[in-house]
């Protein structure tokens, strides 16, 4: 079975800083996606960023970026110049080319 | 670009009674998932196709069925509503085969049964 780990229920921080959301996972599969998706208060699912797990490089998306830690099982999300859009829920996820088993997710507030 | 559609948006049904969900796939998407995602709860899965056939299935109730049809839309039916019911439903479509593994969401449809 697989699983996802997230341990911040809720972060917040000011407009412009940096801030990491935490993500551990386990999986017996070899090969597998990682992904982080945001929900804002519209309660959307959007696609943030995804990283294989067979590259090593870390994924980027201009301010969004991971640190993914194969042999850790763990996959952060560096949000950089944290705008007030930014507020949402962040739930990580495991998967790719089959279901999605989410983590519980961990609020996160900018604060103006 | 073409989203994935989701109707309706929002649904009121009483106890007992039948709620039908479409979803329309992003076009040339060949698979579809569906997700429920209670207040305050992180999504889970439902079930899935794969080029019209049930290709996974997860912690669906015995009263909930779906299928997806010939030009992919799919269709999640449920019976015999209850309370517990109350939640976000989501449908979401990939490509694997040619355009990558991530699935894109629809809006939803949020479900109140009452």
């Amino acid at each position: 079975a697989q699983t996802v780990t997230q341990s911040q229920p809720e972060m917040s921080v000011q407009e412009a800083e940096t801030v990491t959301l935490s993500c551990t996972y386990d999986t017996s599969e070899s090969n597998y996606y990682l992904f982080w998706y945001k929900q804002p208060p519209s309660r959307q699912m959007i696609l943030v960023i995804r990283q294989e797990a067979y590259k090593q490089q870390n994924a980027t998306e201009n301010r969004f970026s991971v640190n993914f830690q194969k042999a850790a099982k763990s996959f952060s999300l560096k949000i950089s110049d944290s705008q007030l859009g930014d507020t949402a829920m962040y739930f990580c996820a495991l998967g790719g080319n089959e279901k999605l088993t989410f983590g519980t997710g961990t609020r996160l507030t900018i604060i103006p | 670009a073409a989203g994935v559609i989701q109707s309706p948006r929002h649904l009121i049904k009483e106890k007992r009674e039948t709620a039908t969900l479409k979803c329309y796939p992003i076009p040339r998407h060949d698979t579809v998932y569906w997700y429920q995602q209670g207040p305050g709860q992180d999504p889970q899965f439902l079930i899935s196709f794969y080029e019209k056939m049930q290709s996974d299935k997860g912690s669906i109730p015995d009263r909930f069925s779906a299928q997806q049809f010939s030009d992919y839309h799919s269709e999640l039916n449920m019976s015999s509503l209850e309370l517990g019911d109350s939640a976000l439903y989501f449908c979401a479509s990939s490509s694997p085969g040619t355009g990558g593994p991530e699935a894109f969401f629809g809006q939803g449809t949020r479900l109140t049964v009452v």
